[in-house]
């Protein structure tokens, strides 16, 4: 059974830092991964889509990297300001299967 | 198209009431999703339904739950005779066809208590 974990549950840093999050999964057999931002009692908001086929995706401050060998992705975030601050999660959708596979999130702060 | 919608926002309710949350998905968006959040968790899949089939339900949606996705456009999730663990954050997501390998597009959510 495929199981996701982010470490750290959160995690706080002064702005203007470079930061990594991470994503672990257990069962290398993935479809893709998706990164999304929740910020407090909102909705999901997609950051970054990467195929099983891809090692990682860039979309302005933020790049993904997919190990899929290893079963893990890290999310790195650039110059790191305020707004930034929201719980991260990262989800695997399987081979086999369309439902996406979740981790708890990691909850960041920056600090101005 | 302005992206998934969910209405309402937010519902209060006390014990027992029924409810209803609708959801608009993307237009071209053949596939939609159910699922629930509480405080501090990654989501959990409820159902899920490609055009109007609805093709599975999580065990975690007893008999009080039910989803239509009536033409296969918007979907409703009715809740019966509430309780207070339905407290939650229900999120709608919507995605074109697995086979093309995009992904998931949510809405802002419905937050229900039940008081």
């Amino acid at each position: 059974k495929q199981e996701v974990t982010q470490i750290p549950a959160a995690l706080s840093v002064p702005e203007g830092e470079n930061l990594v999050l991470n994503c672990s999964f257990t069962d290398s057999a993935i479809y893709n991964l998706q990164w999304f931002r929740q910020d407090p009692g909102k909705g999901l908001t997609s950051l970054l889509l990467i195929q099983s086929s891809q090692r990682e995706q860039t979309s302005g401050r933020l790049n993904a990297s997919l190990d899929k060998s290893s079963g893990r992705s890290t999310l790195y975030i650039a110059a790191s300001q305020p707004g930034d601050s929201a719980t991260y999660l990262c989800a695997v959708k399987e081979d086999s299967n369309y439902q996406l596979i979740w981790g708890a999130g990691t909850k960041l702060i920056i600090k101005p | 198209d302005t992206g998934v919608s969910q209405d309402p926002r937010h519902k209060i309710t006390k014990r027992g009431q029924n409810v209803t949350f609708r959801c608009d998905p993307i237009s071209e968006h053949n596939r939609l999703y159910w699922y629930r959040q509480t405080l501090g968790q990654g989501p959990e899949f409820l159902t899920y339904f490609q055009n109007e089939a609805q093709l599975e339900k999580s065990r975690l949606l007893s008999d009080r739950f039910s989803a239509e996705r009536p033409k296969g456009s918007f979907s409703t999730l009715e809740i019966q005779r509430t309780e207070q663990g339905d407290s939650a954050m229900y999120l709608c997501a919507s995605s074109l066809d697995s086979s093309t390998n995009y992904g998931y597009t949510f809405g802002s959510g419905t937050r229900l208590t039940v008081v």
